[in-house]
Protein backbone atom coordinates (compact mmCIF):
# COMPACT_ATOMS: atom_id res chain seq x y z
CA UNK A 1 0.00 0.00 0.00
CA UNK A 2 0.98 3.76 -0.99
CA UNK A 3 3.06 5.11 2.36
CA UNK A 4 3.08 9.09 2.22
CA UNK A 5 5.21 11.37 4.87
CA UNK A 6 5.22 14.73 5.07
CA UNK A 7 8.60 16.31 6.17
CA UNK A 8 7.83 17.27 9.93
CA UNK A 9 4.67 17.37 11.96
CA UNK A 10 5.07 21.14 13.20
CA UNK A 11 6.95 23.45 11.00
CA UNK A 12 7.70 27.58 12.58
CA UNK A 13 8.16 29.72 9.63
CA UNK A 14 8.18 33.74 10.34
CA UNK A 15 5.70 35.93 8.68
CA UNK A 16 6.37 37.27 5.53
CA UNK A 17 8.85 34.34 4.42
CA UNK A 18 8.08 31.20 2.38
CA UNK A 19 6.87 28.44 3.62
CA UNK A 20 8.27 25.20 2.22
CA UNK A 21 6.37 21.65 3.08
CA UNK A 22 7.09 18.11 1.83
CA UNK A 23 5.34 15.24 1.21
CA UNK A 24 7.11 12.22 -0.09
CA UNK A 25 5.57 8.89 -1.44
CA UNK A 26 6.77 5.04 -1.62
CA UNK A 27 5.28 2.75 -3.77
CA UNK A 28 3.68 3.61 -7.09
CA UNK A 29 3.36 6.95 -8.82
CA UNK A 30 0.00 8.40 -8.26
CA UNK A 31 -1.90 9.56 -11.44
CA UNK A 32 -2.84 13.34 -9.50
CA UNK A 33 -1.76 14.97 -5.47
CA UNK A 34 -4.18 17.15 -3.76
CA UNK A 35 -3.20 19.74 -0.92
CA UNK A 36 -5.77 20.74 1.79
CA UNK A 37 -5.78 23.46 4.59
CA UNK A 38 -7.14 21.78 7.83
CA UNK A 39 -8.33 24.09 11.42
CA UNK A 40 -8.62 22.95 14.03
CA UNK A 41 -12.20 21.28 14.98
CA UNK A 42 -13.19 21.67 11.48
CA UNK A 43 -12.91 19.68 8.01
CA UNK A 44 -10.11 19.87 5.46
CA UNK A 45 -10.44 22.33 2.59
CA UNK A 46 -9.54 21.63 -0.58
CA UNK A 47 -6.52 23.89 -1.92
CA UNK A 48 -4.92 22.53 -5.21
CA UNK A 49 -4.61 19.61 -7.28
CA UNK A 50 -1.52 18.83 -9.52
CA UNK A 51 -1.80 15.70 -11.99
CA UNK A 52 1.56 13.32 -12.79
CA UNK A 53 2.38 15.35 -15.84
CA UNK A 54 2.26 19.06 -14.49
CA UNK A 55 5.37 19.99 -13.00
CA UNK A 56 3.58 22.90 -11.13
CA UNK A 57 0.71 24.55 -10.11
CA UNK A 58 -0.07 27.99 -8.59
CA UNK A 59 -3.10 29.36 -6.86
CA UNK A 60 -2.59 33.10 -5.73
CA UNK A 61 0.27 32.68 -2.95
CA UNK A 62 -0.16 28.71 -3.17
CA UNK A 63 2.76 27.20 -5.39
CA UNK A 64 2.93 23.10 -5.59
CA UNK A 65 5.43 21.30 -7.49
CA UNK A 66 5.20 17.00 -8.48
CA UNK A 67 8.54 15.49 -8.59
CA UNK A 68 7.89 11.50 -9.88
CA UNK A 69 11.67 10.99 -9.86
CA UNK A 70 11.57 11.95 -6.57
CA UNK A 71 8.84 10.83 -5.75
CA UNK A 72 7.60 13.91 -4.07
CA UNK A 73 5.50 17.38 -4.21
CA UNK A 74 6.64 20.98 -2.11
CA UNK A 75 3.66 23.09 -1.27
CA UNK A 76 5.03 26.71 -1.07
CA UNK A 77 3.41 29.45 0.58
CA UNK A 78 4.69 32.80 0.01
CA UNK A 79 4.77 36.00 2.14
CA UNK A 80 3.35 34.00 4.86
CA UNK A 81 0.88 35.37 7.06
CA UNK A 82 -0.79 34.60 10.66
CA UNK A 83 -3.91 33.57 9.02
CA UNK A 84 -1.93 30.84 7.11
CA UNK A 85 -1.22 28.85 10.30
CA UNK A 86 -3.23 25.43 9.97
CA UNK A 87 -2.34 22.09 9.19
CA UNK A 88 -1.91 21.18 5.75
CA UNK A 89 -2.51 17.67 4.16
CA UNK A 90 -0.87 15.91 1.12
CA UNK A 91 -3.34 13.37 -0.38
CA UNK A 92 -2.98 10.60 -3.42
CA UNK A 93 -4.63 8.86 -5.75
CA UNK A 94 -3.78 5.88 -7.37
CA UNK A 95 -5.55 6.84 -10.84
CA UNK A 96 -8.44 8.66 -12.27
CA UNK A 97 -10.37 5.42 -12.08
CA UNK A 98 -9.85 4.69 -8.33
CA UNK A 99 -11.60 6.98 -5.94
CA UNK A 100 -9.83 6.38 -2.94
CA UNK A 101 -7.42 8.83 -1.50
CA UNK A 102 -4.66 8.49 0.57
CA UNK A 103 -3.78 11.07 3.38
CA UNK A 104 -0.26 11.97 4.80
CA UNK A 105 -0.86 12.78 8.61
CA UNK A 106 -0.04 16.55 7.75
CA UNK A 107 2.42 19.41 8.58
CA UNK A 108 0.92 21.68 11.75
CA UNK A 109 1.86 25.08 9.81
CA UNK A 110 2.45 28.38 12.80
CA UNK A 111 3.25 31.55 10.87
CA UNK A 112 4.75 34.06 13.79
CA UNK A 113 3.78 37.58 13.48
CA UNK B 1 -19.79 25.35 -0.36
CA UNK B 2 -20.77 21.83 -0.93
CA UNK B 3 -24.00 21.06 1.18
CA UNK B 4 -22.94 18.86 3.41
CA UNK B 5 -23.89 18.21 6.56
CA UNK B 6 -23.27 15.53 9.30
CA UNK B 7 -25.46 14.16 12.14
CA UNK B 8 -24.85 13.76 15.42
CA UNK B 9 -21.86 16.32 15.66
CA UNK B 10 -20.93 15.15 19.19
CA UNK B 11 -21.86 11.21 20.57
CA UNK B 12 -20.68 9.72 24.07
CA UNK B 13 -22.00 6.11 23.86
CA UNK B 14 -21.29 2.96 25.54
CA UNK B 15 -19.56 -0.21 24.51
CA UNK B 16 -21.46 -2.55 22.71
CA UNK B 17 -23.94 -0.55 21.15
CA UNK B 18 -24.39 0.44 17.82
CA UNK B 19 -24.51 3.58 16.74
CA UNK B 20 -25.02 5.25 13.27
CA UNK B 21 -23.60 8.06 12.22
CA UNK B 22 -25.14 10.02 9.15
CA UNK B 23 -23.81 12.31 6.51
CA UNK B 24 -26.38 14.52 3.95
CA UNK B 25 -25.71 16.37 0.95
CA UNK B 26 -27.98 18.82 -0.95
CA UNK B 27 -26.36 18.51 -4.35
CA UNK B 28 -26.39 15.09 -6.31
CA UNK B 29 -23.66 14.49 -6.12
CA UNK B 30 -22.23 10.65 -6.53
CA UNK B 31 -18.97 9.66 -4.54
CA UNK B 32 -19.51 9.67 -0.94
CA UNK B 33 -16.98 8.88 1.81
CA UNK B 34 -16.70 8.18 5.24
CA UNK B 35 -13.27 8.93 7.11
CA UNK B 36 -11.93 8.77 10.61
CA UNK B 37 -9.38 10.89 11.91
CA UNK B 38 -6.79 10.14 14.67
CA UNK B 39 -3.75 11.45 16.08
CA UNK B 40 -0.56 10.21 14.73
CA UNK B 41 -2.78 8.07 11.64
CA UNK B 42 -4.21 11.19 9.80
CA UNK B 43 -7.55 10.63 7.59
CA UNK B 44 -8.63 6.92 6.99
CA UNK B 45 -11.07 6.06 4.53
CA UNK B 46 -13.71 3.54 5.86
CA UNK B 47 -16.15 3.23 3.19
CA UNK B 48 -16.83 5.18 0.11
CA UNK B 49 -20.11 4.94 -2.40
CA UNK B 50 -20.24 5.73 -6.05
CA UNK B 51 -24.04 5.45 -6.19
CA UNK B 52 -26.93 4.15 -4.51
CA UNK B 53 -26.77 1.04 -3.00
CA UNK B 54 -22.57 1.04 -4.50
CA UNK B 55 -20.58 1.13 -1.59
CA UNK B 56 -17.01 -0.25 -1.17
CA UNK B 57 -14.30 -0.88 1.50
CA UNK B 58 -11.49 1.27 2.01
CA UNK B 59 -7.91 0.96 4.02
CA UNK B 60 -10.22 0.37 8.05
CA UNK B 61 -13.53 -1.26 7.48
CA UNK B 62 -13.71 -3.73 9.91
CA UNK B 63 -16.28 -2.87 12.53
CA UNK B 64 -17.97 -0.74 10.39
CA UNK B 65 -20.98 -0.95 7.90
CA UNK B 66 -22.48 1.86 5.61
CA UNK B 67 -25.80 2.27 3.07
CA UNK B 68 -26.86 4.22 0.79
CA UNK B 69 -30.29 4.07 -0.51
CA UNK B 70 -30.85 7.64 -1.77
CA UNK B 71 -28.35 9.69 -3.47
CA UNK B 72 -28.23 12.80 -0.42
CA UNK B 73 -27.55 10.26 2.07
CA UNK B 74 -25.01 8.38 3.24
CA UNK B 75 -25.21 6.13 6.92
CA UNK B 76 -21.88 4.59 8.43
CA UNK B 77 -23.45 2.20 11.02
CA UNK B 78 -20.71 0.88 14.03
CA UNK B 79 -22.61 -2.74 14.88
CA UNK B 80 -21.03 -2.54 18.15
CA UNK B 81 -18.76 0.04 19.09
CA UNK B 82 -15.87 -0.68 20.64
CA UNK B 83 -13.02 2.07 22.37
CA UNK B 84 -10.87 1.99 19.75
CA UNK B 85 -13.78 3.61 17.49
CA UNK B 86 -13.44 6.37 19.20
CA UNK B 87 -12.64 9.09 16.23
CA UNK B 88 -13.64 12.29 14.74
CA UNK B 89 -15.24 10.98 11.78
CA UNK B 90 -15.95 12.67 8.54
CA UNK B 91 -17.57 12.73 5.55
CA UNK B 92 -16.72 13.40 1.99
CA UNK B 93 -18.15 14.18 -1.43
CA UNK B 94 -16.02 14.32 -4.68
CA UNK B 95 -16.28 17.06 -6.58
CA UNK B 96 -16.25 17.22 -10.82
CA UNK B 97 -13.00 18.06 -10.95
CA UNK B 98 -11.75 15.45 -8.15
CA UNK B 99 -11.28 17.38 -5.17
CA UNK B 100 -13.33 16.84 -2.20
CA UNK B 101 -15.21 18.70 0.12
CA UNK B 102 -15.54 17.45 4.07
CA UNK B 103 -18.55 18.09 6.51
CA UNK B 104 -17.86 19.67 10.00
CA UNK B 105 -17.35 15.84 11.28
CA UNK B 106 -18.93 14.01 14.32
CA UNK B 107 -17.15 13.38 17.49
CA UNK B 108 -17.31 10.38 18.78
CA UNK B 109 -16.28 8.79 22.59
CA UNK B 110 -16.72 5.57 23.21
CA UNK B 111 -16.93 4.61 27.28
Amino acid sequence: SQKIEQNSEALNIQEGKTATLTCNYTNYSPAYLQWYRQDPGRGPVFLLLIRENEKEKRKERLKVTFDTTLKQSLFHITASQPADSATYLCALARDFGNEKLTFGTGTRLTIIP
Amino acid sequence: DAGITQSPRHKVTETGTPVTLRCHQTENHRYMYWYRQDPGHGLRLIHYSYGVKDTDKGEVSDGYSVSRSKTEDFLLTLESATSSQTSVYFCAIRQQGYEQYFGPGTRLTVT
